[in-house]
């Protein structure tokens, strides 16, 4: 079945970039999606990319997707104190539901 | 623009009582969806709705059931509370899923005691 790893760690120094890495099983995998949650709220989609493609950049963050290693990551630049928070990696196939991560929980030092 | 709403936000039971989780979206979405979060297990999907009056069970539906009478509510009960169903419920929606992605509701945290 489908299946989306992450590590559940992460810790950075403000003003350093994060990368946040993910693996994935289903290789029919056509929509991967990255989700950031905030101490007591829901997930708030912060991006998404769709499997013909192999970066994308939005201000801060670049998605990169390797398709031949399943393998998807967040690099965030210029980490800062708000950007500490659980970033969730999901991915849809034209499935009818999104299959997530455990969650990768990234902590900013100051 | 409310999104996806979800009530109540908190709630504690005790074993063997009812209650009804409510999910209302306004953003027309056919897609809706209850998850589960409990601590480093990710989100689990419960149950899910293609589209109003239709139903179909996730990874973990039992103890559970749903109903889709409008389009824009999706109702998640649980018939006799158990203390294994203490957790946070989010409930998402989206249009379609290719692409655009869920939006989810703030979380209900269910305590069973």
């Amino acid at each position: 079945g489908e299946d989306v790893e992450q590590s559940l760690f992460l810790s950075v120094r403000e003003g350093d970039s994060s990368v946040i890495n993910c693996t994935y099983t289903d290789s029919s995998s056509t929509y991967l999606y990255w989700y950031k949650q905030e101490p007591g709220a829901g997930l708030q989609l912060l991006t998404y990319i769709f499997s013909n493609m192999d970066m994308k950049q939005d201000q801060r963050l670049t998605v990169l997707l390797n398709k031949k290693d399943k393998h998807l990551s967040l690099r965030i630049a210029d980490t800062q104190t708000g950007d500490s928070a659980i970033y969730f990696c999901a991915e849809n196939n034209y499935g009818q539901n999104f299959v997530f991560g455990p969650g990768t929980r990234l902590s900013v030092l100051p | 623009n409310a999104g996806v709403t979800q009530t109540p936000k908190f709630r504690v039971l005790k074993t063997g009582q009812s209650m009804t989780l409510l999910c209302a979206q306004d953003m027309n979405h056919e897609y809706m969806y209850w998850y589960r979060q409990d601590p480093g297990m990710g989100l689990r999907l419960i149950h899910y709705s293609v589209g109003e009056g239709t139903t179909a069970k996730g990874e973990v539906p039992d103890g559970y059931n749903v109903s889709r009478l409008k389009k824009q509510n999706f109702l998640l009960g649980l018939e006799s509370a158990a203390p294994s169903q203490t957790s946070v419920y989010f409930c998402a929606s989206s249009y379609s899923t290719k692409g655009g992605g869920a939006f989810f509701g703030q979380g209900t945290r269910l305590t069973v005691v």
